[in-house]
């Protein structure tokens, strides 16, 4: 079964930091990840996702994320953190068993917050 | 840019009674899904629908609970007769084509007295 791991209930980062938010992941096949926030009494917000290509994905707000095949992870970085940026934030991969259509398999989140 | 819009922002039902949430995708959007977060707890897949069926559902989604796109616009899930457990906040998505992502809504809270 496919299956998304956010180790992480909370990431406490200072203003003007690096951020990382942990992501792993199980597959049976080729994965299709997918990084998404949640403000407040708002919708999930797509950050970016990675298909094909470059390990390396640029998505929204200066947030980027490192696909690592060998470790099964897709962490969640930013070179310097605002205080905007406190949110929840939801690694998702997409089930691609049995000819879905593509829902979507969430992890359990991870609040960050960012402090002055 | 264009939003995945969902009514009632809030909805209290009493237990034993039907209710119906809607959502408009996205204009251009061909797959639709219904996702419900109980609170405290991860995302969970409710349903799929494409081409104006069911294409995928989880197992959450049983006898008690039916969508439909009743016209070019609009997209329900219904729950026949609630129960406490369908206490959540109900999400519709929608996307284009294959691999793009897919686009939430605000959502619905309901609550089941």
């Amino acid at each position: 079964a496919q299956s998304v791991a956010q180790p992480e209930d909370q990431v406490n980062v200072a203003e003007g930091n690096p951020l990382t938010v942990k992501c792993t992941y199980s597959v049976s096949g080729n994965p299709y990840l997918f990084w998404y926030v949640q403000y407040p009494n708002r919708g999930l917000q797509f950050l970016l996702k990675y298909i094909t290509g470059d390990n390396l994905v640029k998505g929204s707000y200066g947030f980027e994320a490192e696909f690592n095949k060998s470790q099964t992870s897709f962490h969640l970085k930013k070179p310097s953190a605002l205080v905007s940026d406190s949110a929840l934030y939801f690694c998702a991969v997409r089930d691609v068993e049995g000819g879905s259509q593509g829902n979507l398999i969430f992890g359990k989140g991870t609040k960050l917050s960012v402090k002055p | 840019e264009p939003e995945v819009t969902q009514t009632p922002s809030h909805q209290v039902t009493q237990m034993g009674q039907e209710v119906i949430l809607r959502c408009v995708p996205i204009s251009n959007h061909l797959y639709f899904y219904w996702y419900r977060q109980i609170l405290g707890q991860k995302v969970e897949f409710l349903v799929s629908f494409y081409n104006n069926e069911i294409s995928e559902k989880s197992e959450i989604f049983d006898d008690q609970f039916s969508v439909e796109r009743p016209d070019g616009s609009n997209f329900t899930l219904k729950i026949r007769s609630t129960k406490l457990e369908d206490s959540a906040m109900y999400f519709c998505a929608s996307k284009r084509v294959g691999n793009q992502p897919q686009h939430f809504g605000d959502g619905t809270r309901l609550s089941i007295l």
